[in-house]
């Protein structure tokens, strides 16, 4: 069975830009959850995604947002780049709630 | 509130048995994890623990839950220089509905020494 996926891997990104990261579950798994990682504030929550359904957000900036498709496979999209977005950008996927939760190798995002 | 803590950093030598240390706050914890990471790579489930649950096993990994204290820890046994990574625990809370969302420690560097 293959592994939760994240594309593209690096971006590289300009302040004032918009980006868009895509997070393809492991099949079956219905559940889509996202999370910023910085050196400074560690692994931080922004949003999950459950049969196409936002069910529940972090403290994250309205420039943050995301939805999810009817095949699970999600998207987040962060507008407005300001350097502080740079981050590693990771998605967990899950079948339902609780239980495992599996993340994908992430997206090294660099805003210059 | 929402908080997990974990010391910053230990050192072991291969072969001797690790006990990485985790406290958290929130009594209504559901689901306790343990993940490990990689320079450069994502996260990794080691294991996980219901919050009903004292003690589990899975090889070389036992997982022990003090949920009267809010204590939760990880043994390695036998560990090895491929054990040497950042390992972080996590919490998932009932909210009251259905959720996964995560509330991670600071992460523990293991330096596993030859």
């Amino acid at each position: 069975k293959a592994g939760v996926t994240q594309t593209p891997r690096y971006l590289i990104k300009t302040r004032g830009q918009q980006v868009t990261l895509s997070c393809s579950p492991i099949s079956g798994h219905r559940s889509v959850s996202w999370y910023q990682q910085t050196p400074g504030q560690g692994l931080q929550f922004l949003f999950e995604y459950f049969s196409e359904t936002q069910r529940n957000k972090g403290n994250f900036p309205g420039r943050f947002s995301g939805r999810q498709f009817s095949n699970s496979r999600s998207e987040m999209n962060v507008s407005t780049l300001e350097l502080g977005d740079s981050a590693l950008y990771l998605c967990a996927s899950s079948w339902g709630q609780g239980g495992e939760q599996y993340f994908g190798p992430g997206t090294r995002l660099t805003v210059t | 509130g929402e908080d997990v803590e974990q010391s910053l950093f230990l050192s072991v030598r291969e072969g001797d048995s690790s006990v990485i240390n985790c406290t958290y706050t929130d009594s209504s914890s559901t689901y306790l994890y343990w993940y490990k990471q990689e320079p450069g790579a994502g996260l990794q489930l080691l294991t996980y623990i219901f919050s009903n649950m004292d003690m589990k096993q899975d090889q070389r990994l036992t997982v022990l839950l003090n949920k009267k204290d809010k204590h939760l820890s990880l043994r390695i046994a036998d560990t090895q220089t491929g054990d040497s990574a950042i390992y972080f625990c996590a919490e998932s809370m009932d909210y009251g509905g259905a959720t996964n969302k995560l509330i991670f420690g600071t992460g523990t560097l293991l330096a596993v020494q030859p």
